[in-house]
């Protein structure tokens, strides 16, 4: 059973910047496409973008100025950089695997609450 | 980006009730397109893919329906632990993006 695991700092302050490695276990991470969602309190989901295991990357225009995405598959492991961040950025992040069968995601990290506030 | 509308917001049902939740593409999409549901505090969990296709281990009370822009997620006999919010999501092309959930309810 594949699991995913975000870990990272919990609060950020504003203008810095969030750093976020989600690891993966129970399944390579080889052959698939890693994807970091977002989801503000009580607001709706936001893709951030996807990391083929190769290390190809596709970013939401809407962030892309601000966001990187690396793998490590040494370690099963992916990050998400997320650069000057501000108050709109606190959301729970998400770390998920993309099916590749169609852009579904099949398995989830639980999330982690990530504040922005000095 | 395509914008993907789901209706109701919010809708309220019975356990036994059949309810049907629609998603809508702002352009077509083909079968790109999935429903999650997700509980309070918890990450979403994949219902159906392909629009019409159940994720494995998942109970055959949940539906999925259409093409192009119009699709529909059901629930022929809601159980106690169907109480959630749904939300759309489309493949098609980058960037993903969902729809604003649909609240289910207990009347």
């Amino acid at each position: 059973q594949v699991e995913l695991q975000e870990s990272g700092p919990g609060l950020v302050k504003p203008s810095e910047t969030l750093s976020l490695t989600c690891t993966v276990s129970g399944g390579s991470i080889s052959g698939y496409y890693w994807t970091w969602i977002r989801q503000p309190p009580g607001k709706g989901i936001e893709w951030i973008g996807y990391i083929y295991y190769s290390g190809g990357t596709n970013y939401n225009p809407s962030l892309k100025s601000r966001v990187t995405i690396s793998v490590d598959t040494s370690k099963n492991q992916f990050s998400l950089i997320l650069r000057s961040v501000t108050a709109a950025d606190t959301a729970v992040y998400y770390c998920a695997r993309d099916a590749t069968r169609g852009g579904d995601f099949d398995y989830w990290g639980q999330g982690t609450l990530v504040t922005v506030s000095s | 980006d395509i914008q993907m509308t789901q209706s109701p917001s919010s809708v309220s049902a019975s356990v036994g009730d059949r309810v049907t939740i629609t998603c809508r593409a702002s352009q077509s999409i083909s079968s790109y397109l999935n429903w999650y549901q997700q509980k309070p505090g918890k990450a979403p969990q994949l219902l159906i893919h392909a629009a019409s296709s159940l994720q494995s281990g998942v109970p055959s009370r949940f539906s999925g329906s259409g093409s192009g822009t119009d699709f529909t997620l059901s629930i022929s006999s809601l159980q106690p632990e169907d109480f959630a919010t749904y939300f759309c999501q489309q493949s098609y092309i980058t960037p993903r993006t969902f729809g604003q959930g649909t609240k289910l309810e207990n009347k």
